[in-house]
């Protein structure tokens, strides 16, 4: 069954540094999301990216975000100084038809920063 | 934007009894509701799922039930099963879109 995987399962950084988080969406999709789970909370939308460009963010998405899909596989976001308060589990999802339709999520990344 | 309300917070049943998780949400253009679980350590997986134009929905032991009118829909899980223990997020679209706006989470413990 397709799936979509991400790497690394675990990322520890110190505060100030940049991450790269990466996302290998389901193959024939189109649509990709990044969202975020602070422990024991919900889960938060950032940011969606439909035709090599951020199609919606949210107010947690701001300059300090970016994403980007180098290949025609990958998908990665980039935290550039991380913060205290951006620990948190990160999931990457897909959909082959927008929002209104099953979204895949991958199994995460926890990030910690230190 | 939207807004959606999901309780209860934590939910503990016997296993064979049914347990029933309730959602709001705010823009009455919404179209689409979605049930996703998440077991510990995983990423959210969809179980069911609703579209405006039907009121119920069934997939086996799982039902979701939508009123329109008072903007609220809700997850049924009959026979219960240690299984079905995780945690259940109610969703529904942002206005454009885009993306999924998700309920806090309901925990649902099923003991033997």
């Amino acid at each position: 069954e397709p799936e979509v995987t991400q790497t690394p399962s675990h990322q520890v950084t110190q505060m100030g540094q940049e991450v790269i988080l990466r996302c290998v969406p389901i193959s024939n999709h189109l649509y990709f999301y990044w969202y975020r789970q602070i422990l024991g909370q919900k889960v938060e939308f950032l940011v969606s990216f439909y035709n090599n460009e951020i199609s919606e963010k949210s107010e947690i998405f701001d300059d300090q975000f970016s994403v980007e899909r180098p290949d025609g596989s990958n998908f990665t976001l980039k935290i550039r100084s991380t913060k205290l308060e951006d620990s948190a589990m990160y999931f990457c999802a897909s959909t082959n038809r927008g929002v209104n339709t099953e979204a895949f999520f991958g199994q995460g990344t926890r990030l910690t920063v230190v | 934007g939207e807004n959606v309300e999901q309780h209860p917070s934590t939910l503990s049943v016997q296993e064979g009894d049914s347990a029933v998780i309730k959602c709001t949400y705010s823009d009455s253009a919404s179209n689409y509701f979605p049930w996703y679980k998440q077991e510990l350590g995983k990423g959210p997986q969809l179980i069911i799922d609703i579209r405006s134009n039907v009121g119920e929905k069934k997939d086996q032991r799982i039902a979701v039930t939508l009123n329109k009118t008072a903007k609220h829909f809700s997850l049924h899980i009959t026979e219960t099963q240690p299984e079905d223990s995780a945690v259940y997020f109610c969703a529904a679209p942002y206005p454009s879109g885009y993306a999924l706006n998700f309920g806090k989470g309901t925990s649902l413990l099923v003991t033997p």
